[in-house]
């Protein structure tokens, strides 16, 4: 099955600042790949996804880049804010398989 | 539009009793997942469900858990008798179209086995 690594486990950053989170996969036939945000005692929410026909998407502040040679993905979070405090995944979702594959997560801080 | 909704949100059990989670989707969403959530780890799939089908339980252990969703529609996930190794957060999502992929979390249930 598929195998997804995350990188950092804790990232902590100022305000302002931007943040990276990077993750591997192993399936090349893995084709969607989304970000979830956990905060404290709820659960994970969708922040922003890409899929493998496309390389970058951004979202204001929020951006996902693609590498399907490498098999990595990565969220960067720019002009960071204390609200960006939370634990982030990553997932990738099998081909075959229909079931998403989650990253051990990271714990980013934004001190202000 | 409310999203999904699970109960209870926190349970604390003596080892061996038994428990139960309940899960009701988005309107309409016709997959629905059970995940576990260890701390500090990721979600990790327990059952889907397509309809009232189970389409792949291949992580429940099956000998101690169980799940149901009748009239593809609620779900409850059962731990009989429960260890202390399945202390957890229990997360239900559910999504629309297998092809979207966009999973839809609850906010999950707690577990603590003493």
């Amino acid at each position: 099955g598929e195998n997804v690594e995350q990188h950092p486990s804790t990232l902590s950053v100022q305000e302002g600042d931007s943040a990276v989170i990077k993750c591997t996969y192993s399936d090349s036939a893995s084709n969607y790949f989304p970000w979830y945000k956990q905060e404290l005692g709820k659960g994970p929410q969708l922040i922003i996804d890409i899929r493998s026909n496309v390389g970058e998407k951004k979202d204001q502040r929020i951006a996902v880049t693609l590498n399907k040679t490498a098999k990595h993905f990565s969220l960067h979070i720019t002009e960071t804010q204390p609200e960006d405090s939370a634990v982030y995944f990553c997932a990738a979702l099998g081909f075959t398989g229909n079931q998403f594959y989650f990253g051990t997560g990271t714990s980013l801080t934004v001190i202000p | 539009e409310a999203g999904v909704v699970q109960s209870p949100r926190y349970k604390i059990i003596e080892k061996k009793q038994p428990v139960a989670f309940w899960c009701n989707p988005i309107s309409g969403h016709n997959t629905l997942y059970w995940y576990r959530q260890n701390l500090g780890q990721g979600p990790e799939l327990l059952i889907r469900y397509e309809n009232e089908e189970a389409v792949d339980d291949s992580q429940l252990p099956k000998d101690r858990f169980s799940a149901e969703r009748l009239k593809g529609v609620d779900s409850t996930l059962k731990i009989q008798p429960a260890e202390l190794g399945d202390s957890a957060v229990y997360l239900c999502a559910s999504s629309e179209l297998r092809q979207t992929g966009e999973l839809f979390f609850g906010e999950g249930s707690r577990l603590t086995v003493l």
